[in-house]
């Protein structure tokens, strides 16, 4: 079965510094995709970036990137240059083997001070 | 504008009542899914759909049903036998399965 682990259930930053938000993952399948949600207080969850198990160079959304490990099966979330509008819940991820469904991590919160 | 819309926003109920919840979208997706989420955790899934009239249960099905009659829509029916139904459940829609989902604004389901 897999399994995300988000071993940090909370993260603090100020503006404009780099935020690097953990997620490890277990999988015995070679194929498979990681994706990042953003759920701020509102409850939405916005989807933010996708790695597949194949692609050779990390993802990169605009200020959001993804240091994909793939040896050490870790899927970082990296958010340059934070803003206020970052303050929100982050879930790591994972598509099932059978390429239908997403196992999601229990999430970590991210706080951005002035 | 494209989007998943999921109504009502909040919803109250006294136990023992069934319940359904609404979800519709009009981006042409084929897959829609279901998920509740508790304080503090992460997403479950309950059910989902890869094609019209057909969907299959997901990690906690149970006190819970499902009707995919419409490709825009998948309504998630809360039974009596759900037993502990107070969360927050969240549609959300992909083009086909396995790929990015898009997801809803949720609803808030307080049984009393």
């Amino acid at each position: 079965a897999q399994k995300i682990t988000q071993t940090q259930p909370g993260m603090f930053v100020q503006e404009k510094e780099a935020v690097t938000l953990d997620c490890t993952y277990d999988t015995s399948d070679q194929s498979y995709g990681l994706f990042w949600y953003k759920q701020p207080s509102s409850g939405e969850m916005i989807f933010l970036i996708y790695q597949g198990s194949y692609d050779e160079q990390n993802a990169t959304e605009g200020r959001y990137s993804l240091n994909f490990q793939k040896a050490r099966k870790s899927a970082n979330l990296v958010i340059s240059a934070s803003q206020l509008g970052d303050s929100a819940m982050y879930f790591c991820a994972m598509r099932d083997p059978g390429y239908s469904t997403l196992t999601f991590g229990k999430g970590t919160m991210l706080l951005v001070s002035p | 504008d494209g989007g998943i819309t999921q109504s009502p926003k909040y919803l109250f109920r006294k136990e023992g009542q069934n319940v359904t919840l609404s979800c519709e979208q009009n981006l042409n997706h084929d897959a829609m899914y279901w998920y509740r989420q508790d304080p503090g955790q992460g997403l479950r899934l309950i059910y989902y759909s890869q094609i019209v009239n057909d969907f299959q249960k997901g990690d906690i099905a149970e006190g819970y049903s499902v009707s995919r009659e419409k490709k825009e829509s998948f309504p998630l029916t809360v039974t009596s036998a759900q037993k502990n139904p107070t969360a927050f459940y969240l549609c959300a829609s992909s083009i086909g399965a396995g790929e990015t989902q898009y997801f809803g604004p949720g609803t808030r389901l307080l049984v009393l």
